[in-house]
């Protein structure tokens, strides 16, 4: 059971550099979502998708940008990578999105292993 | 304002004891609720769910009080495997879609 696949675990870039942020799950989920983790800060919602051709922005979107093609992937891209965007990235997903009543477990966030970025 | 909030800690606690977290919630809507626990450097993983008045499994208990707009944690005869983060997550409405917001954790560092 593979369940969220995050590549790379570890990156190194320089300022002004782009690079993509992989992730992939094998569970058929609808929902797939990119948080931040920076000390003090938390988890920080960077954008969501709640199914294939469908994006949205989160907390923190700018930066980045994502699509979503299939079902299993969602990739993370830093267009030009800035030294603020050092951080822990972890990509998640559920089977379903949000809001309203659910049937239980339907939001149940599955996460990747994360993703450790330096941006110098 | 932020929509979950918890106390950060760190809560030091000796082996045996009983100790709560809370988190508070602004949107009255929000109707299930999650404790997540993270270990240094790795990823969130699901505690408990809450999507009603409350949740028990073993010595951990999660209560939704929906009037005060708040979520707890209890956690009894704490063990040293219990020391990490301890994160809230409740739903965020906004947007064109709804997603799920994390509060920013708290650490629990039970001492022997």
């Amino acid at each position: 059971n593979a369940g969220v696949t995050q590549t790379p675990k570890f990156q190194v870039l320089k300022t002004g550099q782009s690079m993509t942020l992989q992730c992939a799950q094998d569970m058929n989920h609808e929902y797939m979502s990119w948080y931040r983790q920076d000390p003090g800060m938390g988890l920080r919602l960077i954008h969501y998708s709640v199914g294939a051709g469908i994006t949205d922005q989160g907390e923190v979107p700018n930066g980045y940008n994502v699509s979503r093609s299939t079902t299993e992937d969602f990739p993370l891209r830093l267009l030009s990578a800035a030294p603020s965007q050092t951080s822990v990235y972890f990509c998640a997903s559920s089977p379903r999105g949000v809001a309203g009543p659910l049937p239980t477990g339907a939001n149940v966030l599955t996460f990747g292993a994360g993703s450790r970025l330096t941006v110098l | 304002r932020k929509e979950v909030e918890q106390d950060p800690g760190p809560f030091n606690v000796p082996e045996g004891a009983t100790v709560a977290f809370n988190c508070t919630y602004s949107n009255s809507a929000s109707q299930s609720f999650f404790w997540y626990r993270q270990d240094c450097r790795k990823e969130p993983k699901l505690l408990m769910s809450v999507y009603s008045s409350g949740n028990e499994d073993g010595r951990f208990t999660a209560q939704l009080n929906r009037a005060s707009q708040y979520i707890s944690l209890l956690i009894r005869d704490s063990k040293l495997s219990d020391s990490a983060t301890y994160l809230c997550v409740g739903p965020n409405y906004g947007g064109s879609q709804g997603n799920l917001i994390f509060g920013k954790g708290t650490k629990l560092s039970v001492k022997p």
